[in-house]
């Protein structure tokens, strides 16, 4: 089992360049996420899908936007980078009331 | 909206030893989970343990456990015997009995084990 993968895992733009981050789970799990680590901020909450065919906003959701193309896979798009948007990503996802599961995170900077 | 605070930025413990990680939530719900993660440079989240809120007994994995005071909105991990490779950051986060099952996390201890 993969449990959750990412893609890239590193990554550099250039301000207002676009680019989507790929996520895929193979555990059959319903919901998934989109999260975001700054230093000292802990994890936020970007997007969240709590069953295909639904988006949600997070805590963060400006500058951002979602796909979730099927169970399996739920994408993170930027449309026009900004150096705010320099962060780690993670995605994750759950069955129902079980434990999320975390991709190993996608390391993102925009000049 | 719930907040969960680490009030310990950082802490240290000496190999062998104990060391209690401290974690406050506020909330409205009285049912919910909470959760601590550990993150080593690896970036890698790693489920530590988990309690369920409406279990009075406290959650034990191995070394691992935790002191859950409902009441007090207060989830403790303490870390028994100590190893080098429990250095990490550690984060405590809640979920509401929502069907959306959303983590919200506090923002982290940096815990350093010294041989």
């Amino acid at each position: 089992n993969a449990g959750v993968t990412q893609t890239p895992k590193f990554q550099v733009l250039k301000t207002g360049q676009s680019m989507t981050l790929q996520c895929a789970q193979d555990m059959n799990h319903n919901s998934m996420y989109w999260y975001r680590q700054d230093p000292g901020m802990g994890l936020r909450l970007i997007y969240y899908s709590a069953s295909e065919g639904t988006t949600d906003k997070g805590e963060v959701p400006n500058g951002y936007n979602v796909s979730r193309l099927n169970k399996r896979e739920f994408s993170l798009r930027l449309e026009s980078a900004a150096p705010s948007q320099t962060s780690v990503y993670f995605c994750a996802s759950t069955r129902t009331s079980d434990t999320q599961y975390f991709g190993p995170g996608t390391r993102l900077t925009v000049l | 909206a719930q907040t969960v605070t680490q009030s310990q930025p950082e802490m240290s413990v000496q190999e062998a030893e104990t060391v209690t990680l401290s974690c406050t939530y506020d909330t409205s719900e009285s049912d919910y989970y909470l959760f601590w993660y550990k993150q080593p440079p690896s970036r890698q989240m790693i489920l530590v343990i988990r309690q369920e809120a409406y279990k009075q007994q406290n959650a034990t994995e191995n070394r691992f456990s935790v002191n859950f005071q409902k009441a007090a909105k207060s989830f403790s991990l303490k870390i028994s015997d100590s190893q080098l490779g429990d250095a990490a950051m550690y984060f405590c986060a809640y979920r509401g009995g929502g069907s959306n099952y959303k983590l919200t996390f506090g923002k982290g201890t940096l815990l350093t084990v010294n041989p």
